[in-house]
């Protein structure tokens, strides 16, 4: 059974960028699975921000890819977002998650983590 | 883009059964899949591939699909069953698609 714990800064100041890693245990990153980061702003509903896989090969959602980075590391068996240039509005909680390859397994989700983007 | 509708709430009275329907027109190729969250908590997975129930998962969740929409039951529904409940569907090297939750009342 995966676990997943999202780990980085709580506080970020606008214009600066969000840096979050999500740390994978009880498997390998370089799996049947895909790695997803998605957000809940407060009182909002859920954004898929962006996948990956273990390959390196990433996608984004088109509406946050100019200031989306996501990686993998398979030696740390973690993955990795970064947001540039975050203002206010990106305020939310961060989720990451493992997604079965064809749907025919269990997904894996993250706790979340607050992020709040503040000066 | 592929977008996922269900109800905002429903209410049932404990023992009743809950219905909760998520329709999108990607539920006609891809599998569904619910999970419920609790404040506070980690979402967790009640049904994977429109009606498969992991393990650990009380009996009565249960998953149904039909054309462009799946259905989440709770046959039976506690007072602990209380939650928000999202359908999403994840295809690969597409993007992951949520509905906009379902708040599940039981009183």
């Amino acid at each position: 059974q995966l676990q997943l714990q999202e780990s980085g800064p709580g506080l970020v100041k606008p214009s600066e960028t969000l840096s979050l890693t999500c740390t994978v245990s009880g498997g390998s990153i370089s799996s049947s699975y895909y790695w997803g980061w998605i957000r809940q702003p407060p009182g909002k509903g859920l954004e898929w921000i962006g996948s990956i896989y273990y390959s390196g090969s990433a996608y984004y959602n088109p509406s946050l890819k100019s200031r989306v980075t996501i990686s993998v590391d398979s030696s740390k068996n973690h993955f990795s977002l970064k947001l540039s240039s975050v203002t206010a509005a990106d305020t939310a909680v961060y989720s990451c998650a493992g997604f079965c390859s064809g749907g025919l397994c269990l997904d894996y989700w993250g706790q979340g983590a607050l992020v709040t983007v503040s000066s | 883009s592929y977008e996922l509708t269900q109800p905002s709430s429903v209410s049932v009275s404990p023992g009743q059964t809950a219905r909760i329907t998520c329709s999108g027109d990607v539920l006609a190729k891809k599998y569904g899949r619910w999970f419920q969250q609790k404040p506070g908590q980690a979402p967790v997975l009640v049904i994977y591939k429109d009606s498969e129930r992991p393990s650990g998962i009380p009996e009565r969740f249960s998953g149904s699909s039909s054309g462009t929409a799946v259905t989440l039951t709770i046959s039976g529904a506690q007072v602990d069953d209380e939650a928000d409940y999202y359908c999403y569907s994840a295809p690969d090297n597409n993007p992951v698609v949520f509905g906009g939750g379902t708040k599940l009342t039981v009183l």
